[in-house]
């Protein structure tokens, strides 16, 4: 069974940058799209982007276009989720999942955007 | 506000026949796949629903989608406390370019 596992996750200021990775196993990396979905507290869940198997389709949410970028090296079997500009809005447990129908999901990471 | 409109609550007592209904548009629901997914308190989200009416392995049949235009509903039938949970669905929509969800309805298992 598929096995998600994110990091990256922490304390950030306004304006700051960081890099969610999420760790893959269990499954063919390089066959499956993969998605980042966030979950603001209390909140409900929010879609954030997607890549392909091949990494050359990728899609985003208007929420954070321009801000993130999604990527993956299949070399590591690792998604990552580069996150630049951060804002208030951004803090959230980010959950990666498996496919663009989010088959499988880590237990996420929580990221924190305050001053 | 959400693309995808849910109900916000639902409840049941045990043994009841539960449907929690998700409204959308033509370029989403009624376009493409609906999918429903469970998040019990504290967990990720899970699976429940693909394709419209498909259970993943594991998802007991108690748990059945169904889908008709722009609408799609979920019905938990045999209610059960461990079904208390919090419910989302989810479809690409086709002018957005990506996904949407619903705002998710809360069970309640009286």
């Amino acid at each position: 069974e598929a096995h998600l596992l994110e990091s990256g996750g922490g304390l950030v200021p306004p304006g700051g940058s960081l890099r969610l990775s999420c760790a893959a196993s269990g499954f063919t990396f390089s066959s499956s799209a993969m998605s980042w979905v966030r979950q603001a507290p209390g909140k409900g869940l929010e879609w954030v982007s997607s890549i392909s198997g091949t990494g050359g389709s990728t899609f985003y949410a208007d929420s954070v276009k321009g801000r993130f970028t999604i990527s993956r090296d299949s070399s590591k079997n690792t998604l990552y989720l580069q996150m630049n500009s951060l804002r208030a809005e951004d803090t959230a447990v980010y959950h990666c999942a498996k496919e663009i129908w989010f088959e499988y999901w880590g237990q996420g990471t929580l990221v924190t955007v305050s001053s | 506000q959400s693309v995808l409109t849910q109900p916000p609550s639902a409840s049941g007592t045990p043994g009841q026949r539960v449907t929690i209904s998700c409204s959308g548009s033509s370029s989403n629901i009624g376009s493409n796949y609906l999918y429903w997914y469970q998040q019990l308190p504290g967990t990720a989200p899970k699976l429940l629903i693909y394709r419209n009416n498909q259970r993943p392995s594991g998802v007991p049949d108690r748990f059945s989608g169904s889908k008709s235009g722009t609408s799609a509903s979920l019905a938990i039938s045999g209610l059960r406390s461990e079904d208390e949970a919090d419910y989302y669905c989810a479809a690409w929509d086709d002018s957005l370019i990506g996904v949407v969800f619903g705002g998710g309805t809360k069970l309640n298992v009286l």
